[in-house]
């Protein structure tokens, strides 16, 4: 079981580059979720997933968007890169969207706009 | 604005000391609240949780205290060990299928030898 897994690890963007975050997870869980995490900020929801074929915005969903590709599959992408956005992103996969459910994190993708 | 306000920033303890940290929050319809632990270069993972019901949790070392009335909670870590060096979040939920987790900002402990 490799759990939640991300890629890639790093990344250094110029600004308005676009890319592809991407997430997947092998424990059959029906949600899904990304997160970024600054310094002195704490996680802050990006997007969400509550089952296949649906996303919600979360917290700070300006300048991303995502895609739930199938059940394991979840990428988010920054259409034009901001310095602003220069983050940690973390990817996470619980088995509902209830609240008492344990969220699984990935190791996470370094991300740095120039 | 939902929020989840924790307390210290950072903490140094030293090699068989207490940790504490506090978190509050304000929206009284959070009922659950769970711990998450974050070692460097890792995604966060879940320590443990406590639903109101409860005054207390414990789990080896760590224990959770509740205080409902006061709107706070706290995450003592009894002789601590350096491998708990680790930045700690609290969180808070309505559960349900509103059930977002709402995060504290972090506290980055050390513990030292």
């Amino acid at each position: 079981n490799a759990g939640v897994t991300q890629t890639p690890k790093f990344q250094v963007l110029k600004t308005g580059q676009s890319m592809t975050l991407q997430c997947a997870q092998d424990m059959n869980h029906n949600s899904m979720y990304w997160y970024r995490q600054d310094p002195g900020m704490g996680l802050r929801l990006i997007y969400y997933s509550a089952s296949e074929g649906t996303t919600d915005k979360g917290e700070v969903p300006n300048g991303y968007n995502v895609s739930r590709l199938n059940k394991r599959e979840f990428s988010l992408r920054l259409e034009s890169a901001a310095p602003s956005q220069t983050s940690v992103y973390f990817c996470a996969s619980s088995w509902t969207r209830e609240g008492r459910d344990e969220q699984f994190f990935g190791p996470g993708t370094r991300l740095t706009v120039l | 604005q939902q929020q989840v306000k924790q307390s210290p920033q950072s903490l140094i303890v030293q090699k068989g000391g207490i940790s504490i940290i506090n978190c509050a929050y304000e929206n009284t319809a959070f009922d659950y609240f769970p711990w998450y632990q974050q070692f460097p270069g890792k995604g966060p993972a879940l320590l443990i949780a406590i639903r109101p019901d409860v005054s207390e949790k414990k789990e080896g070392r760590f224990t959770i205290s509740f205080n409902k009335s006061a709107k706070q909670f706290s995450l003592h870590i009894m002789d601590s060990q350096p491998g708990d060096s680790a930045t700690y979040f609290c969180a808070a939920s309505m559960g349900g299928s509103q059930g977002n987790l709402i995060f504290g900002k972090g506290t980055k402990l050390s513990v030292k030898p």
